[in-house]
This record gives C-alpha cells, sequence and structure tokens, in this order.
C-alpha cells in the first residue's frame, strides 16, 4: 500500500514534443504529491508539487494533471527541450504528518532528441 | 530552499571498513533525512535523522550498520559500517523547512557516491 508506480522506465521524445509520465498509488492517505528532476551526478530537485484539492498544477512548461478517484497523478512536459532531459521521479508523502516520509516511484529516464 | 552539501563527494573504500558522510545545510532545519540510490534505481529512505534522539530507521536498515548523528539543527552524519561491495551506492541527504511549515518540501544534497571494493 506505500507503493507508487511510475511509468514509462524510459522515454524518448522529439524536441518540440511533449512528454507524459504517469505515476499511480495505493495509499489514498497520501496528501502530497512532488516530482523530481535528477541530472546525472546530481541530487534530485523540487520540480513541482500538488495537493489532491486541485486537479491540475502548471508551472511554465510543467502541468501535474491528478485524478484523486483513480489514484493517478502525471506530469506532462510541453515544449520538451533537449536540457530537459533527466531523470524524473515522482513521490507521495503524507505531507500533513510532518513526518516527511517521500514514497518514490521508480523513475522515468528522459531523452529530449534535438 | 535550502542548500544541502556533502561530503565526501564520492569515496572508493575496501570492504570491512568504514566510512562516513557528512550532510551540512544552510539554514536551521526540523528533519534531515538519509536515503540511498543504486545506480540506475530509485531512491529508498535509509533514516529520519532527528535532532537530540536517536535516528528512525526504516526496515531493512539498522542503526549498527548506519550509525546516524544528528549534533544541531543543520547538520548530519551518517556512516556506512563494515562495508561490502553491496554498499556501493549514491547515498543522499536531504532536509525538510520547520514543521511549522505546511506539507514540507524537502531538498536534496548532491550526495556522495561510494564504491566498495
Amino acid at each position: 500500500q506505500q507503493q507508487v508506480k511510475q511509468s514509462p522506465q524510459s522515454l524518448i521524445v522529439q524536441k518540440g514534443g511533449i512528454s507524459i509520465i504517469n505515476c499511480a498509488y495505493e495509499n489514498t492517505a497520501f496528501d502530497y504529491f512532488p516530482w523530481y528532476q535528477q541530472f546525472p551526478g546530481k541530487g534530485p530537485a523540487l520540480l513541482i508539487a500538488i495537493r489532491p484539492d486541485v486537479s491540475e498544477k502548471k508551472e511554465g512548461r510543467f502541468t501535474i494533471s491528478f485524478n484523486k478517484s483513480a489514484k493517478q497523478f502525471s506530469l506532462h512536459i510541453m515544449d520538451s527541450q533537449p536540457g530537459d532531459s533527466a531523470t524524473y521521479f515522482c513521490a507521495a508523502t503524507l505531507g500533513s504528518s510532518n513526518t516527511g516520509k517521500l514514497i518514490f516511484g521508480q523513475g522515468t529516464t528522459l531523452q529530449v532528441k534535438p | 530552499s535550502a542548500v544541502i552539501s556533502q561530503k565526501p563527494s564520492r569515496d572508493i573504500c575496501q570492504r570491512g571498513t568504514s566510512l562516513t558522510i557528512q550532510c551540512q545545510v544552510d539554514s536551521q532545519v526540523t528533519m534531515m533525512f538519509w536515503y540511498r540510490q543504486q545506480p540506475g534505481q530509485s531512491l529508498t529512505l535509509i533514516a529520519t535523522a532527528n535532532q537530540g534522539s536517536e535516528a528512525t530507521y526504516e526496515s531493512g536498515f539498522v542503526i549498527d550498520k548506519f550509525p546516524i548523528s544528528r549534533p544541531n539543527l543543520t547538520f548530519s552524519t551518517l556512516t556506512v559500517s563494515n562495508m561490502s561491495p553491496e554498499d556501493s551506492s549514491i547515498y543522499l541527504c536531504s532536509a525538510a523547512p520547520p514543521s511549522w511549515l505546511p506539507y514540507n518540501e524537502q531538498f536534496f544534497g548532491p550526495g556522495t557516491r561510494l564504491t566498495v571494493l
């Protein structure tokens, strides 16, 4: 029940295209869903996050779509650029509990071809 | 957001030895965490480093193998003890702002890449 399942494992997109990464969770108590971006040799960096009281959040080219009834959420990267090539992790936590424990998805390696 | 640094950035160690990894945050934080990330894999939480008390370990991780210190609100160490090649991994420190902020965002350090021969 603590798992977060992420797909696809890898993704290749042409420059200017839309990259879509999906995650699903089981624990309905999760109430905070961040996405992290990790470049080789670096630590994960917080990209965007959403709470289940909204269905969509947009920050620049990055959008999270959230479907509470389906227990799914996804990251959309519009106008994908070669600089977006990285590994993306979704995560879930009981944010309101202040325990801070993040449950990570398996990760998606994105390659944006010029 | 907090800026987190880790030392060393990488190390190559012999089996049976121990390595202590340092994590320094540029501001006071309530919670600090240690994660392990094996090459090409996701992140797994090792333990939560609590200031002034013992660390809280996740299932599969024990204090004898991964002793943790948290002497103040900006610093923590993780020791990987009696290392074996299976401990070769990236060890990441993270931190979250004071607990009175809702929905704590975690920020990560750059990681320590450990290779055990």
